[in-house]
């Protein structure tokens, strides 16, 4: 069946870029979401990009979609700790949100 | 701002007991989900709704039920809470299949 992965944490220090990486199994895969969570509180959209696309650039964020090796990655350039959360993966593999496959979520955390 | 409100944040109960999750939204918006997360094993979908009295299987929906008898409420039922369903739930809604899901501020619940 479908699956999406994620690794559990990342570490970064202030300032820096951080990377967070996605893999999925299905190639079916028509919207693929980034959501944060931060500390108490439910998840929120930070960006999403279509199947169709390659890349996709929102202020510090970019997102990347490699869709031979099934890939997506998010970008957050100059990271900040209000950026310290949990960033989770997300693919639609048929449009509706009755497949909506969530990753494990990757922790990011920011250090001085 | 659409607002979903998840009435319990924290809640303990005894295995055997019945338990009432409550969603309410304030958006009209047409489809609503349970969500359960785990560590390390993201968000999974327990049960969806497309409309009033409608409710759809997600992928764990065993040991639990739902109810949707207005638009904006959704309730998870837990008919005998067992320790394994401790966790954190997630309701969330959106208009329509393709768009953003917002999601409520969770309810921890923790069978003993």
């Amino acid at each position: 069946g479908e699956d999406v992965e994620q690794s559990l944490f990342l570490s970064v220090r202030e300032g820096d870029s951080s990377v967070i990486n996605c893999t999925y199994t299905d190639s079916s895969s028509t919207y693929l979401y980034w959501y944060k969570q931060e500390p108490g509180a439910g998840l929120q959209l930070l960006t999403y990009i279509f199947s169709n696309m390659d890349m996709k650039q929102d202020q510090r964020l970019t997102v990347l979609l490699n869709k031979k090796d099934k890939h997506l990655s998010l970008r957050i350039a100059d990271t900040q700790t209000g950026d310290s959360a949990i960033y989770f993966c997300a693919v639609s593999f048929s449009g509706g949100y009755n497949k909506l496959i969530f990753g494990a979520g990757t922790r990011l955390a920011v250090h001085p | 701002d659409v607002k979903v409100t998840q009435s319990s944040r924290y809640l303990v109960k005894r295995t055997g007991e019945k338990v009432f999750l409550e969603c309410v939204q304030d958006m009209d918006h047409e489809n609503m989900f349970w969500y359960r997360q785990d560590p390390g094993l993201g968000l999974r979908l327990i049960y969806f709704s497309y409309d009033v009295k409608m409710k759809e299987k997600g992928d764990i929906p065993e040991g639990y039920s739902v109810s949707r008898e207005k638009k904006e409420r959704f309730s998870l039922i837990l008919e005998s809470a067992s320790t394994n369903q401790t966790s954190m739930y997630l309701c969330a809604s959106t208009p329509d299949a393709g768009g953003e899901l917002f999601f409520g501020e969770g309810s921890r619940l923790t069978v003993l």
